[in-house]
């Protein structure tokens, strides 16, 4: 079946990295996804990655794909407090036009 | 640009009551979504219009929830009658279109149901 795991919590230092990780189990995503959730706000597209990639860059954000483990990463530089948020990964199935989220990361920051 | 508009923002009800819950998504998006976010879970998906017409309706427990979007633009999801268990936030999306592009979905704020 389609599923998409994360861990629930990371929480780094301000200025740091932040690597958050998510592992999928349909070998036939044709997309895979990067979701922000701030508080009380809807899910913001914050990257994406075409499964024939292996890693796309956009500014502070790194996104590592292992096709082959079924593992995605996203990395943010310098982590910032506005960065405090829920990350979400999702995969697009090659089949439709439908989308699985993962449960979710909650990002926290220390100063 | 406007972004998708959902409302209420939050609604309280008692159990057995039945409850709708509006969507407009941004002007020439001809997919519309309807998820169910569960506290601590990601989107799970209820529905999907492609214009008018229901494409996928596989996750939508047709027993107590119905949706329609007559003239494919705005949406409407019901249900009747709520239980405890539906307390949760319903998120509404929509994209441009196509299978075939990485179909960026833009989210409404969502609609918080308290079922009491």
């Amino acid at each position: 079946g389609e599923d998409v795991e994360q861990s629930l919590f990371l929480s780094v230092r301000e200025g740091d990295s932040s690597v958050i990780n998510c592992t999928y189990t349909d070998s036939s995503s044709t997309y895979l996804y990067w979701y922000k959730q701030e508080p009380g706000a809807g899910l913001q597209l914050l990257t994406y990655i075409f499964s024939n990639m292996d890693m796309k860059q956009d500014q502070r954000l790194t996104v590592l794909l292992n096709k082959k483990d079924k593992h995605l990463s996203l990395r943010i530089a310098d982590t910032q407090t506005g960065d405090s948020a829920i990350y979400f990964c999702a995969e697009k199935i090659r089949s439709a036009s439908k989308i699985i989220f993962g449960s979710g990361t909650r990002l926290s920051i220390r100063p | 640009e406007a972004g998708v508009v959902q409302s209420p923002r939050y609604k309280i009800i008692e159990k057995k009551q039945p409850v709708a819950f509006w969507c407009n998504p941004i002007s020439g998006h001809n997919t519309l979504y309807w998820y169910l976010q569960n506290l601590g879970q990601g989107p799970e998906l209820l529905i999907r219009y492609e214009n008018e017409e229901a494409v996928d309706d596989s996750q939508l427990p047709k027993d107590r929830f119905s949706a329609e979007r007559l003239k494919g633009v705005d949406s409407t999801l019901k249900i009747q009658p709520a239980e405890l268990g539906d307390s949760a936030v319903y998120l509404c999306a929509s994209s441009s279109s196509g299978t075939g592009s990485y179909n960026e979905q833009f989210f409404g704020p969502g609609t918080r149901l308290t079922v009491l």
